[in-house]
């Protein structure tokens, strides 16, 4: 079974400080991983993703995250915040490959992040 | 290109009642999973359909029911709600992948249907 752990609920940093939410993973595989972005009463949006190739993916709105296969994390960055990046962020993992495996995203329990101005 | 559209936005039942949603996926995708989010939590897996055929389901009871059809929108049916039931629900499409998987696709959400039940 895979799971998602993301350290941190409630995440608060001022307006062009750096932005770091902790995403770490179980998996008996390395699995796809990704963050998605949610707006109050809307729905998710991706911001990044990583399936296989170069550890360091970059996604919108300036965000980045790398995986650390050895340290089974997925963090997610930003160096500089801006209030509309206020917002709830989930990280969330998929098995590789095809099957019945291909379907399910594991999401974690969210991180809301909050910027002072 | 309209996104993935989902109706009602919100709804109130109350305890014992039946609900359906609904989901018309992004054009051109053919995958749709359903995800329940309760308050204060990530989404949780409900099902997924392909074909008009539940392809994976999660750990929700058989009250949860859904059907895709030939254009690729689908339903979620909850039978018998309980309390517990109060979530959001966010229906998310997917391209197909090659061979007809869609491992790395990436899933793209609606705005969910809040539903309360009283």
């Amino acid at each position: 079974a895979q799971s998602v752990t993301q350290l941190g609920s409630h995440v608060s940093v001022s307006e062009g400080a750096l932005v770091l939410l902790r995403c770490n993973y179980s998996s008996s595989v390395p699995p796809y991983l990704f963050w998605y972005v949610q707006y109050p009463n809307q729905g998710l949006q991706l911001l990044l993703k990583y399936t296989t190739g170069a550890t360091l993916v970059k996604g919108i709105n300036g965000f980045e995250a790398e995986f650390k296969k050895s340290e089974t994390s997925f963090h997610l960055t930003k160096p500089s915040a801006h209030m509309s990046d206020a917002a709830e962020y989930f990280c969330a993992v998929r098995r590789p490959g095809g099957g019945t495996s291909y379907g399910k995203l594991t999401f974690g329990q969210g991180t809301i992040l909050t910027v002072h101005p | 290109d309209a996104g993935v559209t989902q109706s009602p936005t919100h709804l109130i039942k109350t305890r014992g009642q039946q609900v359906t949603l609904r989901c018309s996926p992004k054009s051109g995708h053919d995958t749709v999973s359903w995800y329940q989010q309760a308050l204060g939590q990530g989404p949780q897996f409900i099902f997924q359909y392909y074909e008009e055929e539940e392809r994976q389901r999660g750990n929700f009871p058989d009250r949860f029911s859904g059907h895709q059809f030939p254009n690729y929108s689908s339903e979620l049916n909850v039978n018998a709600l309980l309390l517990g039931d109060s979530a959001l629900y966010l229906c998310a499409s997917t391209l197909p992948g090659l061979a007809g998987t869609s491992a790395g696709n990436e899933q793209f959400f609606g705005p969910g249907t809040r539903l309360t039940v009283l």
